[in-house]
Order: structure tokens, then C-alpha cells, then sequence
């Protein structure tokens, strides 16, 4: 089945400790996207990936960092965690051509405390 | 500035009751526009893309359509398991790839 996997689903930690939030998808799509989404303010870009050692920043990058070293997989990196970055996020999926759709997750829920 | 406005914020209707939901949007050219369905708890899930004006998709009781300004998705006799919330996104030329999103619209329907 094609799917795009996040882990952990859910996660409450505590300010500074740094995590790791996992996407891997079997698509085999080039591009990927780490997205948060969070009331009042929708669906908003952190960073994304056109291929493999290729990132660049999105709309609210700060505070977070990814890496792509395997097509498959795009890691969000929180190294000081903080209360405002308490939210939903998202990972997603595509193939190269850039208007396909956007092919999701089911989302990760980070609180911060 | 791009641009994307969903209205209603939310709409409720009884089973069997037709309806639309509008996305307006506002981008220097588009490349297209993009119909998710989100469920609570899970990511959003792709239904349709449309290119160009006139341009027509269905999907069961789903059919978006798209003029120079705004784009509809209307639902025809719902039934409870349309409840969602449907997110409309527009992806603008020259603008490698990045998806302007609209807030939703929360879509309740009643047995």
C-alpha cells in the first residue's frame, strides 16, 4: 500500500530536549515537505526536499532543521525544542512534476512543555 | 499577495441536503488548484486537481469546478460519512512548487 509514515504519532516532551520525528514514504517520489498545521493559522511549510541532499527552507523554518540522505526517508529535527512549537505536524510526498498532488501522512502531534 | 479564502468557515446539513463550498483565491498566474478532504486525527487526503478555468472533476457525490477566481466543490445528497473538514490549496507559477492554503471549511453532515 502506498503510504507516507510518521513517527512518533504522538509525542509530550519537555523544552530543550532534542527529538527526532521520522517520515518515510514508498512512493518513491523525489520531492517531500514537512508541514505544520495548527488552528486559526492552516497549513503552514517548514521545509521541504527536492530530492536527495537537496533541502531548502519553507515558510517558518526556524528552530527546526532536516536532513535527506535516502530518498525515502525526510527527518524533522527539533534540537531545542520550545512551548511554540507545540503543534501538528505533517510530513508529505510527491513525484517530481510540480503540480502533482501532495500525498500525506497521518500527522504527529508534538507538545512541548 | 497570493492568497486563498474558504467560505463557510463550517456547514452543517441533514443527509440528502446539496450544497457548496467555495475557495477564492488570489495568485499572479495559477498552476493549479487543489481539493484535499481532512478527517479528525489523519493527514490530508488528496481529491481532485484542476489546471484551468472551466475545468470540471467528479468523484462520487464530489465535483469541483474552477473558474479565473474561485473554485467550488459542490456535494450532492451527503450523507454523514462526507463529514470532514475540505481544504482547498493553490500552487501559483514561477513558485516552485509551494501550495497556498485556505483555512477550511468544516463540513457537518446530520443522519
Amino acid at each position: 500500500e502506498a503510504q507516507v509514515t510518521q513517527n512518533p504519532r504522538y509525542l509530550i516532551t519537555v523544552t530543550g530536549k532534542k527529538l527526532t520525528v521520522t517520515c518515510s514514504q514508498n512512493m518513491n517520489h523525489e520531492y517531500m515537505s514537512w508541514y505544520r498545521q495548527d488552528p486559526g493559522l492552516g497549513l503552514r511549510q517548514i521545509y521541504y526536499s527536492m530530492n536527495v541532499e537537496v533541502t531548502d527552507k519553507g515558510d517558518v523554518p526556524e528552530g527546526y532543521k532536516v536532513s535527506r540522505k535516502e530518498k525515502r526517508n525526510f527527518p524533522l529535527i527539533l534540537e531545542s525544542p520550545s512551548p511554540n512549537q507545540t503543534s501538528l505536524y505533517f510530513c508529505a510526498s510527491s513525484r517530481r512534476d510540480s503540480n502533482q498532488p501532495q500525498h500525506f501522512g497521518d500527522g504527529t502531534r508534538l507538545s512541548i512543555l | 499577495e497570493d492568497q486563498v479564502t474558504q467560505s463557510p468557515e463550517a456547514l452543517r446539513l441533514q443527509e440528502g441536503e446539496s450544497s457548496s463550498l467555495n475557495c477564492s483565491y488570489t495568485v499572479s498566474g495559477l498552476r493549479g488548484l487543489f481539493w484535499y478532504r481532512q478527517d479528525p486525527g489523519k493527514g490530508p487526503e488528496f481529491l481532485f486537481t484542476l489546471y484551468s478555468a472551466g475545468e470540471e472533476k467528479e468523484k462520487e457525490r464530489l465535483k469541483a469546478t474552477l473558474t479565473k477566481k474561485e473554485s467550488f466543490l459542490h456535494i450532492t445528497a451527503p450523507k454523514p460519512e462526507d463529514s470532514a473538514t475540505y481544504l482547498c490549496a493553490v500552487q501559483a507559477t514561477g513558485n516552485n512548487r509551494k501550495l497556498i492554503w485556505g483555512l477550511g471549511t468544516s463540513l457537518a453532515v446530520n443522519p
